[in-house]
């Protein structure tokens, strides 16, 4: 079966860039999606289409794809920023997530 | 603006069937280019994606779900639903019910998701 695979934490300091990676293979012919998921909350889509940022996300949230590794990037992070983050693709007509990565803000 | 409930038993005997129905209010659930899904998330644990179905009834299934996993759309409720039979523990999760569009690719909406526990 098709998997995504995430580094399970990544850490920042406020004001710099977090970079959240998804490598998956084949990832370079399918497109990624992220999701942000604060405590007790449902999850949120802050990126589409690898670099598709839907309307009411902050611009500091952008997202990349560079061969079989897409990268969900926030700069100038802030502590609300703090939460899970899980990646999606699509293999065939199965929409496979990574295992999350926890973004600590510090 | 689009809104989706989840509503069902919170709790399931093991060996049973789980049974969730989601309800979509402010919006059709008729239109291209929307599919619907259900996504679960185990206690502690990461997403998991479990099915999706168009208005039509089109559906794609998780293969690890599939053989007990049925979901069915009631286009005249505004509706769609989730049964998975022969639960266990490990099926124990909060579940969501989610749109999928197709344009850009992403879940655009979310339900406040339910908890559902698999316990005797």
């Amino acid at each position: 079966s098709y998997e995504l695979t995430q580094p399970p934490s990544v850490s920042v300091s406020p004001g710099q860039t977090a970079n959240i990676a998804c490598s998956g293979h084949t990832l370079d012919n399918k497109y990624a999606s992220w999701y942000q998921q604060k405590p007790g909350q449902s999850p949120v889509l802050v990126m589409s289409q690898n670099d598709n940022r839907p309307s009411g996300i902050p611009k500091r949230f952008s997202g990349s794809r560079s061969g079989d590794t897409a990268t969900l990037t926030i700069s100038g992070t802030q502590s609300m920023d703090e939460a899970d983050y899980y990646c999606q693709a699509w293999d065939i007509d199965s929409g496979v997530f990574g295992g999350g990565t926890k973004l600590t803000v510090l | 603006q689009l809104q989706l409930q989840e509503s069902g038993p919170g709790l399931v005997r093991p060996s049973e069937s789980l049974s969730l129905t989601c309800t979509v209010s402010g919006g059709s659930i008729r239109p291209n280019p929307y599919y619907w899904a259900w996504i679960r998330q185990s206690p502690g644990r990461g997403l998991e994606w479990i099915g999706t179905i168009s208005y039509n009834g089109h559906t794609f299934y998780n293969p690890s779900l599939e053989s007990r996993l049925t979901i069915s759309v009631d286009t005249s409720k505004n509706q769609f639903s989730l049964r998975l039979s022969s639960v266990t523990a490990a099926d124990t999760a909060v579940f969501y019910c989610v749109r999928l569009n197709t344009v850009i690719r992403g879940n655009d909406y979310w339900g406040q998701g339910t908890l559902v526990t698999v316990s005797s």
